[in-house]
């Protein structure tokens, strides 16, 4: 039983590149999460998907675009990376939106955007 | 505007007392209170909840204290140990909406 799986680990790109991360959960979980993390910032939400089908805005969507592509796998895309995306990105899966104890979070993302 | 505030960026702690770590909320919409807590390199994880009908919620050596009319509430290590060593996110939301995290707060517990 895996949880929540994130893919690359890593990730350098040039500005101006576009970029993909994926995610899956093996928790059979409705809802699903993508934060980024920078310094002194705590976590912020992206998107989140409260079901397979749905999508909607988070705190800091700008420059982003995401897919549910089925209810185990929630990809987030850069189409054109800047600076100041660097940042940890993580994905997390909950029961539903609101069984919040249920949110597990993957291993994270880092990405760098020279 | 921060809605969640986490006033400490760092708490230092001997092993064997007791870690204080605190919260400030300023949505008084906000009805359920979580603390996760984040290893280095790692996801951050559930550690324990409250809800706003609450004012105490124990689970082991943790135990989160909500005072609403100061939109104020805390965590308790007892007693610390090496392994709790990790950023500690406060987080709260109304249930049915998203949910909102604090700055966190670095804890280091000495030997």
């Amino acid at each position: 039983n895996a949880g929540v799986t994130q893919t690359p680990k890593f990730q350098v790109l040039k500005t101006g590149q576009s970029m993909t991360l994926q995610c899956a959960q093996d928790m059979n979980h409705n809802s699903m999460y993508w934060y980024r993390q920078d310094p002194g910032m705590g976590l912020r939400l992206i998107y989140y998907s409260a079901s397979e089908g749905t999508t909607d805005k988070g705190e800091v969507p700008n420059g982003y675009n995401v897919s549910r592509l089925n209810k185990r796998e929630f990809s987030l895309r850069l189409e054109s990376a800047a600076p100041s995306q660097t940042s940890v990105y993580f994905c997390a899966s909950s029961e539903r939106v609101s069984v919040w104890e249920t949110q597990y979070f993957g291993p994270g993302t880092r990405l760098l955007v020279l | 505007d921060q809605q969640v505030k986490q006033n400490s960026p760092s708490l230092s702690v001997q092993e064997g007392r007791i870690s204080i770590l605190n919260c400030d909320y300023t949505n008084s919409m906000f009805d359920y209170f979580l603390w996760y807590k984040k290893y280095p390199a790692e996801g951050p994880t559930f550690l324990i909840s409250i809800s706003s009908i609450k004012d105490k919620n124990e689970d082991g050596r943790f135990t989160v204290f909500l005072n609403k009319s100061a939109k104020h509430l805390s965590l308790h290590i007892v007693p610390s140990q090496p392994g709790d060593s990790a950023v500690y996110f406060c987080a709260a939301t109304n249930r049915d909406d998203k949910i909102i995290f604090g700055k966190g707060t670095r804890l280091h517990i000495l030997p």
